[in-house]
């Protein structure tokens, strides 16, 4: 149980363009979303929580209106970089959480370059 | 605010013998979960061992066992009879009454043939 689908696993872009990731949950429902940036070498920093139907919650110095995160249902939420610049390039994994796992699963990653 | 702390950055560790890596935290709350992930090559953030801080029993999984020590904020991971594949960076994480999950700054772990 607890199978998180990431995609897409890298992606590259150019400066200014606008790039989406989804996460779905596929055998159980996310009431809650976590977004995580993982920069190389280091540990996974909190970016935003966001919970079905609802705004997302986002981390102090974390943009909101750079990272956009939508969670309309409980199996599926995007994340999108809006107007990329190449500080933003990282590695960004999500974790969808339900009330059936105690043990927060993750989604696989993506890396995104930005050029 | 809660903290982690992982005081080894890197390990190493022969094939087949034992290691133990150290974590502390530190909260003013009296019901939480601990974590230890593993986070391969691959970046694929995998669930090693779990801990229910009310819970005095050590969680064990297999070759992986931890030492919770809740009046000392301390929850070491031992992993016995190392292998090749237990090469990765290793995550100790706490996870607070908000259900956020913050993590320590992870321990690389080599394991040599």
């Amino acid at each position: 149980g607890a199978v998180v689908s990431q995609h897409p696993s890298w992606v590259i872009c150019k400066s200014g363009t606008s790039v989406k990731i989804e996460c779905r949950s596929l055998d159980f429902q996310a009431t809650t979303m976590f977004w995580y940036r993982q920069f190389p070498k280091q540990s996974l920093m909190l970016m935003a929580t966001s919970n079905e139907g609802s705004k997302a919650t986002y981390e102090q110095g974390v943009e909101k209106d750079k990272f956009l995160i939508n969670h309309a249902s409980l199996t599926l939420s995007t994340l999108t970089v809006t107007s990329a610049h190449p500080e933003d390039s990282s590695f960004y994994i999500c974790s969808p959480y339900g009330t059936a796992n105690y043990g927060y699963t993750f989604g696989s990653g993506t890396r995104l370059t930005v050029v | 605010a809660q903290t982690v702390t992982q005081s080894q950055p890197e390990m190493s560790v022969q094939e087949a013998e034992t290691v133990t890596l150290s974590c502390t935290y530190d909260t003013s709350e009296s019901d939480y979960y601990l974590f230890w992930y593993k986070q391969p090559p691959s970046r694929q953030m995998i669930l090693v061992i779990r801990q229910e801080a009310y819970k005095q029993q050590n969680a064990t999984e297999n070759r992986f066992s931890v030492n919770f020590q809740k009046a000392a904020k301390s929850f070491s991971l031992k992993i016995s009879d190392s292998q090749l594949g237990d090469a990765a960076m290793y995550f100790c994480a706490y996870r607070n009454r908000d259900d956020k999950i913050i993590f320590g700054k992870g321990t690389r772990l080599h394991i040599l043939p």
